[in-house]
């Protein structure tokens, strides 16, 4: 695609329900991030994906994260048990080996009631 | 491990100069500049390789000091256009993989 995409847009969830976020990174790109952003924060580096592999899981807040990446292409966070500290921006993000510009998807918002 | 920016907020009237800084306590490959504006995604700015290397963008140029690990984000004459959250993002040279760190951010509001 044109550029790096992302389902749903905004979430609304009870607090205890799974969710299950979606990244779509630009065609040819080997990297993938996932960031979260809370308002008027910074950038939270959660996980980064080489291909199918993540060689850097350190940001994930807790074992209820969890991410996959299939195909070197689409990945998909998940968020079990989700709480209220859980709301934020999540933001994907690619690059083409990693080591250059990361250019960003629109994110989710994530409101956990 | 995250790269410190200063300062953390810079207001300015229009036609008036800012520098932002960023420091990392690593060695580093690159030094990347992003900027968010309110309720959007971060937007590339510009990377920076080599040591002692400055680019521009408009009147948004940046430098990279490889020695003190540093980089600065100058803006020039500012725009109404430039207010928003300037990110700087580092990339260690060790580790064994590509893992961008982005600072806390800067914001920056200016004013007519």
């Amino acid at each position: 695609g044109a550029g790096v995409s992302q389902s749903p847009s905004n979430k609304v969830t009870e607090k205890g329900k799974d969710v299950e976020l979606r990244c779509d990174p630009i065609s040819g790109h080997t990297a993938l991030y996932w960031y979260r952003q809370s308002l008027g924060q910074g950038l939270e580096f959660l996980i980064y994906f080489q291909g199918n592999s993540a060689p850097d899981k350190s940001g994930l807040p807790s074992d209820r994260f969890s991410a996959e990446r299939t195909g070197g292409s689409v990945s998909t966070l998940t968020i079990q048990r989700t709480q209220q500290e859980d709301s934020a921006v999540y933001l994907c993000a690619s690059s083409q080996t990693g080591r250059e510009t990361q250019y960003f998807g629109p994110g989710t918002r994530l409101l956990v009631l | 491990q995250q790269p410190v920016q200063s300062p953390q907020a810079v207001i300015l009237r229009e036609g008036e100069d800012a520098v932002i800084n960023c420091s990392s306590s690593k060695a580093l490959y690159s030094v990347h500049w992003y900027r968010q504006k309110h309720g959007e995604a971060p937007v590339f700015l510009m990377i920076l390789l080599k040591g002692g290397e400055q680019k521009g963008h408009d009147k948004i140029s940046a430098s990279f000091n490889e020695k003190k690990q540093q980089s600065s984000l100058y803006l020039t004459a500012s725009q109404l256009s430039y207010s928003g959250t300037y990110f700087c993002g580092t990339v260690a040279l060790s580790g064994g993989y590509n893992k961008l760190i982005f600072g806390a951010g800067t914001r920056l509001a200016v004013h007519p």
